[in-house]
């Protein structure tokens, strides 16, 4: 069983490109969270989505940042006009609902540098 | 809001000696509560969890946790720590009932010393 799959790992872009960071939850996970990382801090949440749908995006930036968890294939997140600021790594876990108190599995990371 | 204060940044340590790593949260609701270990270069995995019942934990590797509500404490230790022990540690909160979302500490950084 494959764990949580991100790609790409490492991602440069120049300010002002659009970055895609893709994310493949683990099979039968349909709960998907990401999280920014920037150097000398914890992860901070994002966003979370289940399929077709946004749940909670209280800690997304207003402007240029968004997700996606279509039906079928990777939830996507897009930053677009990419500053230096949004240099970091961001990490994408999966879970599935029980009881509470899931279990994130979280990916290996995409690390954006922005030139 | 839920807020996960960790109070050391960096802890060096010999090789089998004991460890503990601090941590204690604030929030206005009852929580779920976690510590993940960050190996360089990869993901967050999963250490051990808090969710009710005994207020001590155990992971398969010997670390241990103890929930202790009256001083919102999470403490992580370990006995006797191993080189393969390097890496970065975070404690993470969770609401009842919310979304689940993380609340995460600013991580401890384990060093193990030959």
């Amino acid at each position: 069983n494959a764990g949580v799959m991100q790609n790409p790992r490492h991602l440069v872009r120049r300010r002002g490109q659009e970055a895609r960071l893709r994310c493949s939850p683990m099979k039968g996970h349909s709960h998907v969270y990401w999280y920014r990382q920037l150097p000398e801090e914890g992860l901070k949440f994002m966003v979370y989505l289940q399929k077709e749908n946004i749940i909670d995006e209280s800690g997304m930036p207003k402007e240029r940042f968004s997700a996606e968890f279509p039906k079928e294939g990777p939830s996507i997140l897009r930053i677009q006009q990419v500053v230096r600021g949004d240099s970091a790594a961001y990490f994408c876990a999966s879970s599935h609902r029980s009881l509470g108190g899931n279990e994130q599995f979280f990916g290996p990371g995409t690390r954006l540098t922005v030139l | 809001a839920q807020s996960v204060t960790q109070l050391d940044s960096q802890v060096p340590v010999f090789e089998e000696a004991p460890v503990e790593l601090r941590c204690n949260y604030s929030s206005s609701v009852s929580v779920y509560l976690f510590w993940y270990v960050q190996y360089p270069n990869q993901g967050l995995q999963l250490l051990l969890k808090y969710l009710s019942g005994s207020t001590l934990v155990e992971s398969i590797n010997g670390f241990e946790a103890e929930f202790n509500k009256s001083q919102t404490s999470f403490h992580l230790r370990k006995p006797s720590v191993h080189i393969s022990d390097t890496a970065e540690y975070f404690c993470a909160v969770s609401a009842l009932g919310g979304s689940e979302k993380l609340v995460f500490g600013k991580g401890t950084k384990l060093t193990v010393n030959p």
